[in-house]
């Protein structure tokens, strides 16, 4: 069936250190999101990347859609980078109805 | 910048009660969403709609039903709200090829 598989499920870094995110999809994509849970609840976008590479500060994306996986980059973590990052994927067979289907998600702690 | 809101953050009712649960989006968004998610379950789609008056069954939609009258509101209602539905509440919208845009939250408990 289709599936979206995150890594790992759980990350403990020290302020400062980089990390690597990874989601793998089992079938072709529309769409690729990468969101951020922030301690009260709030799906934060962070990237929209059905294919390619994209920056937005210390965090950056790389999808390779031919090989059905997406990496999510943080450098220089904070301790508010601290949270659940979710990978969403709406495949192809939905016919553009932006339905996403979510990762377990990957719980990011970043100390002091 | 993209904006949806939901009625409330935290709500409590009792068992039986109905429920409606609102979103609001500002962006002139075709599609709406309403997802729940639940420790080990992640999230899931409960219902979603496409246009005015269209809407279809998500993964899981026992227990719930939709509105939508206006293109930007988007109500869940639970017609007899049950423990089982105690859950955080999410609302989304996109337009068309976009990202999907989400609203803060609502945290349910149902006695």
């Amino acid at each position: 069936g289709i599936q979206v598989e995150q890594s790992p499920p759980d990350l403990i870094l020290q302020e400062g250190a980089n990390s690597t995110l990874r989601c793998n999809f089992s079938d072709s994509v529309n769409n690729l999101q990468w969101f951020h849970q922030n301690p009260w609840g709030q799906l934060i976008n962070l990237f929209y990347i059905p294919s390619g590479t994209k920056q937005n500060g210390r965090l950056s994306a790389t999808t390779v859609a031919t090989e059905r996986y997406s990496l999510l980059y943080i450098s220089s973590s904070q301790t508010t980078d601290s949270g659940v990052y979710f990978c969403a994927v709406e495949f192809h067979g939905s016919g553009n109805t932006g339905k996403l289907i979510f990762g377990q998600g990957t719980t990011l702690q970043v100390k002091p | 910048d993209v904006k949806v809101t939901q009625s409330s953050r935290y709500l409590v009712k009792r068992t039986g009660e109905k429920v409606f649960l609102e979103c609001v989006q500002d962006m002139d968004h075709e599609n709406m969403f309403w997802y729940r998610q639940d420790p080990g379950l992640g999230l899931r789609l409960i219902y979603f709609s496409y246009d005015v008056k269209m809407k279809e069954k998500g993964d899981i939609p026992e227990g719930y039903s939709v509105s939508r009258e206006k293109k930007e509101r988007f109500s869940l209602i639970l017609e007899s709200a049950s423990t089982n539905q105690t859950s955080m509440y999410l609302c989304a919208s996109r337009g068309l090829q976009e990202t999907q845009y989400f609203g803060p939250g609502t945290r349910l408990l149902v006695l």
